[in-house]
């Protein structure tokens, strides 16, 4: 199985200002194809999940460009680039690489 | 608009059996592949299982294989989880999702408010 760990968990924000959060993989996440299955999920407050980012950094269908993904094989990141305040929730990485998809523990974002 | 809207949680005692329901509009459902992700109360998310779009393929957790089956009606926009032989870790509230994007099995875009499910004696 494939371990996800994020960091931080909590993660305070001020709005305007740039956020970030790290999502690393206990094996390589780049397929053969050349890409890499990772995707970023927000819980919003009383919501269900929403998809931010798929395939590392490609934004999903609506996700304002202020969110961006990076990383290849293990190590990823998620940028806020200026937090707003209908940002705050709780940020998932998760694996797309083969099924038995497994999430990270989530990094809770909330204002500062 | 495109919805995807769960029914069939409630609460049952271990050992018994649970069927849950998770119907598509606003979309062609047989072009998808559709997932049911489950969360503890209060806690993170883990899938629970994947069928692919024609439904001539699935696939579980190992937390859940031998006991749920993941099923699919494509004339009634229907996918169905049935769980058997459940424990109180089963607990939680039980999500299905779609298949947004057809370069990923993963890319759930679309995602019921989900259906509670409660294991207890």
């Amino acid at each position: 199985e494939i371990v996800m760990t994020q960091s931080p968990l909590s993660l305070p924000v001020t709005p305007g200002e740039p956020a970030s959060i790290s999502c690393r993989s206990s094996q390589s996440l780049l397929h053969s194809d050349g890409k890499n299955y990772l995707e970023w999920y927000l819980q919003k407050p009383g919501q269900s999940p929403q998809l931010l980012i798929y395939l590392g950094s490609t934004r999903a269908s609506g996700v304002p460009d202020r969110f961006s993904g990076s990383g290849s094989g293990t190590d990823f990141t998620l940028k806020i680039s200026r937090v707003e305040a209908e940002d705050v929730g709780v940020y998932y990485c998760m694996h797309a690489l083969q099924t038995s998809f497994t999430f990270g523990p989530g990094t809770k974002v909330d204002i500062k | 608009q495109v919805q995807l809207v769960e029914s069939g949680g409630g609460v049952v005692q271990p050992g018994r059996s649970l069927r849950l329901s998770c119907v598509g509009s606003g979309f062609r459902f047989s072009d998808y592949g559709m997932h049911w992700v489950r969360q503890i109360t209060g806690k993170g998310l883990e899938w629970v299982a994947l069928i692919w779009n024609s439904g001539n393929k699935e696939d579980y957790a190992d937390s859940v294989k031998g006991r749920f089956t993941i099923s699919r009606d494509n004339s009634k926009n229907t996918v169905t989880l049935q769980m058997n032989s459940l424990r109180v870790e089963d607990t939680a509230v039980y999500f299905c999702a779609r298949v947004g994007y057809s370069a990923t099995l993963g890319g759930m875009d679309v995602w019921g408010r989900g259906t509670t499910v409660i294991v207890s004696s």
